[in-house]
């Protein structure tokens, strides 16, 4: 089945700090591929997302490239604010009729400081 | 801006009460969502809905009930709470052809006694 790993957290950084955030990913077919952000004390909202192979998702400064040869999607931002602490899921949408369903990696933990 | 409403931020109930978790969406979306977040497990899946009436079951179903009887509403039901069901609710939905984009609400956190 599909499944997301991503890196666990928590990763602390200073503010203006390059930001790296690992997913990989197992699936069957070609999924898109996601970003979800969960500020303290909210709900997800989408960040990012990319439908196939080779799309650049980008958002806020954040960017993911969808690589299959890798199945990977690495979040990356130039320079990190204290507004951008908050918890980052990487998900993947099912491909074919299921497609409307997302598996979630257990989310990293981004603290910036001042 | 689509909106996801959940009818409790904060819930607090005892062991064996019937709880009920009330979400309601207002794009008109067909597919509807129960997940619980908790802390090193990320979010997993409790049950689904595709269309009124029509659910199917998530990774993690047991002790758990669904109901959806209007589009744009769909409740979880815990048939008698438990400890082990202490955690942050979230619902989500999206449409039929929203390659996934899912929209959520602002989570639900709920504490069985």
């Amino acid at each position: 089945g599909n499944s997301v790993t991503q890196m666990e957290g928590p990763v602390t950084l200073s503010e203006e700090a390059f930001l790296t955030i690992n997913c990989t990913y197992t699936a069957t077919g070609y999924p898109s591929l996601f970003w979800y952000v969960q500020y303290p004390g909210e709900g997800l909202q989408l960040l990012l997302k990319a439908t196939k192979a080779d799309d650049k998702g980008s958002n806020k400064g954040f960017e993911a490239t969808y690589r299959k040869e890798t199945t990977s999607f690495h979040l990356e931002k130039g320079s990190v604010q204290v507004s951008d602490s908050a918890v980052y899921f990487c998900a993947l949408g099912g491909s074919g009729g299921s497609n409307y369903k997302l598996t979630f990696g257990k989310g990293t933990l981004l603290t910036v400081n001042p | 801006d689509v909106k996801v409403t959940q009818s409790s931020r904060y819930l607090v109930k005892r062991t064996g009460e019937k709880v009920f978790l009330e979400c309601v969406q207002d794009m008109d979306h067909e597919n509807m969502f129960w997940y619980r977040q908790d802390p090193g497990l990320g979010l997993r899946l409790i049950y689904f809905s595709y269309d009124v009436k029509m659910k199917e079951k998530g990774d993690i179903p047991e002790g758990y009930s669904v109901s959806r009887e209007k589009k744009e509403r769909f409740s979880l039901i815990l048939e008698s709470a438990s400890t082990n069901q202490t955690s942050m609710y979230l619902c989500a939905s999206t449409s039929g052809a929203g390659l996934g984009t899912q929209y959520f609400g602002p989570g639900t956190r709920l504490t069985v006694l």
